[in-house]
């Protein structure tokens, strides 16, 4: 059975910095991996998708990383700001789940200005 | 394409009434899914379905109904609400294509129940 960790829980950090945040799973057998993003009170919104071919993917300040035969994604936030500060998760389809997602439980982050 | 959407947005119920919480998606994708996320917890599915007239149970089903009769809808049946069901409940839904897969979330529907 899948299983998706993320690390740390929660990240406190100033304006400005450069942050990553990790996420790792059990099973290296996947299609793709997906990070969130979670406002407090709010849906979660769809930040990068990597496909299990490809090693990375950028959009702006944001850039996941994937490598599949370790179990390991980074997501990296360049000068990071307060608007920042959210919850992230990780999910990953792996092959053997079927057609359901398989979620890491978050990595709460602050950006303090 | 307004994607997810969800209603209500909140609600409030008595112990041992009933709801349906709406879910349409106008994405034309065969998958979607019922979540629900207690206060500072991570996500736990409920039900899913994979495509028109098919559903199936998640991690936490006791309690819950689910039917899909059309590819936009996935309404969620709450029966004798608990005090256990107080969540945050969102809906989503999935393409799957080529083994690329991505999901897409509505806003969510916060139930309190007393």
């Amino acid at each position: 059975k899948q299983e998706v960790t993320q690390i740390p829980a929660a990240l406190s950090v100033p304006e400005g910095e450069n942050l990553v945040l990790n996420c790792s799973f059990t099973d290296s057998a996947i299609y793709n991996l997906q990070w969130f993003r979670q406002d407090p009170g709010k849906g979660l919104t769809s930040l990068l998708l990597i496909q299990s071919s490809q090693r990375e993917q950028t959009s702006g300040r944001l850039n996941a990383s994937l490598d599949k035969s370790s179990g390991r994604s980074t997501l990296y936030i360049a000068a990071s700001q307060p608007g920042d500060s959210a919850t992230y998760l990780c999910a990953v389809w792996t092959e053997t789940s079927g057609s359901r997602l398989t979620f890491g439980e978050g990595t709460q982050l602050t950006v303090n200005p | 394409n307004a994607g997810v959407t969800q209603t209500p947005k909140f609600r409030i119920l008595k112990i041992g009434q009933s709801m349906t919480l709406q879910c349409t998606q106008d994405m034309n994708h065969n998958y979607m899914y019922w979540y629900r996320q207690d206060p500072g917890m991570g996500l736990k599915l409920i039900y899913y379905s994979v495509g028109a007239g098919i559903t199936d149970k998640g991690e936490v089903p006791n309690g819950y109904n689910v039917s899909r009769s059309t590819t936009e809808d996935f309404p969620l049946r709450l029966e004798l609400a608990a005090p256990s069901q107080t969540s945050v409940y969102f809906c989503a839904s999935s393409y799957a294509t080529g083994g690329l897969y991505e999901q897409y979330f509505g806003p969510g529907t916060r139930l309190t129940v007393t």
